[in-house]
């Protein structure tokens, strides 16, 4: 299957500070998304992003397929920005393939 | 549109026993697949169905069974509960294929074997 890296594992933060976590994937892929995992452990879905640039408020992703990796950006920090954030892959269909996960902890 | 529901959310049981949980999908969602999370192996995809046909496996024994209904509700069993299956286990739906497709999960069952 599919490798996944994600780094770092852990990130603490100030509220309002910025950040940039990494998604390094070991093939070629069809799908790729970012989600935050909530506290009650819900995956939240926050970008598809196979390829290219996407932003969503504070928050913009961006994939470059041909190097295997993707970066989430969160700017202007948030306690509520707080939990888990998980890339996933896939090449086949449905079937996906988890990082570890970036910890992260905003500071008020 | 309501979103991926699951039931139980929360389940107790003893070693040796079988659960099943149940996930039901977005309306209009065919693709159907379930993810067990722990603390040491993190997310692991366990199997999907579509159109009541499973169409991925993960690598789980074969204790770790599903189905899909013609109405798209899934079903996942796990039978001879072991301590070790004490896991979140969580349910994503989407249209079809999953290519250029956004997965949607549910809020998961947690599952704690005693």
């Amino acid at each position: 299957g599919i490798q996944v890296e994600q780094s770092p594992p852990d990130l603490i933060l100030q509220e309002g500070a910025n950040s940039t976590l990494r998604c390094n994937f070991s093939d070629s892929v069809n799908n790729l998304q970012w989600f935050h995992q909530n506290p009650w452990g819900q995956l939240i879905n926050l970008f598809y992003i196979p390829s290219g640039t996407k932003q969503n408020g504070r928050l913009s992703a961006t994939t470059v397929a041909t190097e295997r990796y993707s970066l989430l950006y969160i700017s202007s920090s948030q306690t509520t920005d707080s939990g888990v954030y998980f890339c996933a892959v896939s090449y086949n269909f449905n079937k996906f393939y988890f990082g570890s996960g970036t910890k992260l902890n905003v500071k008020p | 549109k309501a979103g991926v529901t699951q039931t139980p959310r929360y389940l107790i049981k003893t070693r040796g026993q079988q659960v099943t949980l149940s996930c039901s999908p977005i309306s209009g969602h065919r693709s159907v697949s379930w993810y067990q999370q722990t603390p040491g192996q993190g997310l692991q995809f366990l199997f999907e169905y579509f159109s009541e046909t499973q169409r991925n496996k993960g690598n789980f024994p074969g204790r770790f069974s599903g189905r899909q209904f013609s109405n798209s509700r899934s079903e996942m069993n796990v039978s001879t509960l072991e301590l070790g299956d004490s896991a979140l286990y969580l349910c994503a739906s989407s249209p079809t294929s999953g290519v250029q497709e956004t997965q949607y999960f549910g809020p998961g069952t947690r599952l704690l074997v005693l």
